[in-house]
């Protein structure tokens, strides 16, 4: 159980277009879940919080305006980077939380961006 | 925001061998904490969940020593299988939206 699937699991895209990358709880619900962003050799950074059916909560110099966030139902949650330039390129990674067990997250395979 | 403090590493050992991690945190209350692997250019998953001062689980020993303040992993007969980046989410390290917080990860090469 507490599976998270994301997709696509890779994507190259040219500087200046957009991307987006899908989350989703596969055998719970997820009221809420986190996108993190990891560059190499660095630990995994939150970059906000997904509400559903509410606005993210967006860290402190994540761009909001750069980073859409939707959380649409209590299984999807996805992430768009607009305007993607080659300063995104980086392993973004979702999460969710079954219920109660807020500290027990399970992760989505990742999704490795790489802007040209 | 607290910060967690971890070993990079890495720690090269040979298989077999017993191996272990500390991880270092700011004051807590909480006993509750967390040990997460991650293999190279994948998603974290979770290791061992400990409620309590400690827990094991086969070859693995989570600990929570209070008084200096740090958690520990311990690894028994070591598997090639276990190289990884472990990374340690101490007591009541969770932001305030329940994200975690992590450390950077110790990093373990298990060699035959």
């Amino acid at each position: 159980g507490a599976v998270v699937s994301q997709h696509p699991s890779w994507v190259i895209c040219k500087s200046g277009t957009s991307v987006k990358i899908e989350c989703r709880s596969l055998d719970f619900q997820a009221t809420t879940m986190f996108w993190y962003r990891q560059f190499p050799k660095q630990s995994l950074m939150l970059m906000a919080t997904s509400n559903e059916g509410s606005k993210a909560t967006y860290e402190q110099g994540v761009e909001k305006d750069k980073f859409l966030i939707n959380h649409a139902s209590l299984t999807l949650s996805t992430l768009t980077v607009t305007s993607a330039h080659p300063e995104d390129s980086s392993f973004y990674i979702c999460s969710a939380s079954p219920s109660g067990r807020s500290y027990e997250q399970y992760f989505g395979p990742g999704t490795r961006l790489t802007v040209t | 925001r607290k910060e967690v403090e971890q070993d990079p590493g890495p720690f090269n050992v040979p298989e077999g061998a017993t191996v272990a991690f500390n991880c270092t945190y700011s004051n807590s209350a909480s006993q509750s904490f967390f040990w997460y692997r991650q293999d190279c250019r994948k998603e974290p998953k979770l290791l061992m969940s400990v409620y309590s001062s400690g827990n094991e689980d086969g070859r693995f020993t989570a600990q929570l020593n209070r008084a200096s303040q740090y958690i520990s992993l311990l690894i028994r007969d070591s598997k090639l299988s276990d190289s990884a980046t472990y990374l340690c989410v101490p007591p009541d390290h969770g932001g305030s939206q329940g994200n975690l917080i992590f450390g950077k990860g110790t990093k373990l090469s298990v060699k035959p």
